[in-house]
């Protein structure tokens, strides 16, 4: 079984500049999430989607982040336009959920992003 | 406010001992929680989950236990081994559909 893809795996832009990070999940699996993760720190959840409606955005900063899931499978988050703090990994997960549940996210491997 | 608390300084342990990592929690009520392993440059990687009314779990090397009373859960490796150097996270359920809330995590490393 394939896992979670990700891409571009590393990323270096301006700020002001505008970059778009792409996840692929597992088939199948209906819950997708991005995570934002600075350097030192744990993954800190950004935008939930369960199919392609969003659960949960509380913490996405919606004045320069967004994110969509148009057909339910593959993912897009946007930031534009980036500031230095955004410098971090933006990691994508998915999950099985429904009769299959069994609690365990898989993580892509993440796009490093640094804004200079 | 809801908090997820870990060892903060790295734990510098040798091969054959075992690792005990901490994790506590304040403002939560979790229906689980769980472990997971990140190593440089890579994703997460889950490990073990345990519920809130199991008081111990096992699987190969690894044991945790959960004490919702003390709001704490305690990881293990035993007999552990330089391959086991990682970081170390625990996650809790959030408020929203089976979302995890992610420790800093603890960094482990084991000398030969």
């Amino acid at each position: 079984e394939a896992g979670v893809a990700q891409s571009p795996r590393y990323k270096i832009i301006e700020k002001r500049q505008s970059v778009a990070f792409w996840c692929n999940p597992i088939s199948g699996h209906a819950t997708l999430y991005w995570y934002q993760q600075i350097l030192g720190q744990g993954p800190k959840l950004l935008i939930q989607f369960q199919n392609n409606g969003v659960v949960d955005d509380s913490q996405l900063p919606k004045d320069r982040f967004s994110a969509e899931r148009l057909k339910g499978v593959d993912s897009t988050l946007k930031i534009q336009p980036a500031k230095l703090e955004d410098s971090a990994v933006y990691l994508c997960a998915s999950i099985k959920t429904g009769g299959g549940y069994t609690g365990e996210l898989f993580f892509g491997e993440g796009s490093r992003l640094t804004v200079l | 406010s809801q908090k997820i608390e870990q060892n903060s300084e790295a734990l510098n342990i040798q091969e054959g001992k075992t690792a005990t990592l901490t994790c506590n929690y304040t403002n939560y009520s979790p229906a689980y929680l769980q472990w997971y392993r990140q190593d440089p440059g890579r994703g997460p990687v889950f490990l073990l989950l345990i519920r809130e009314n199991e008081k111990e779990k096992r699987k190969e090397r690894l044991k945790v236990t959960f004490d919702t009373t003390l709001k704490q859960s305690l990881f293990h490796i035993t007999a552990s081994q330089p391959a086991d150097s990682a970081t170390y996270l625990c996650a809790l359920d959030g408020d929203s559909g089976y979302a995890l809330n992610f420790g800093k995590g603890t960094s482990l490393l084991v000398t030969p």
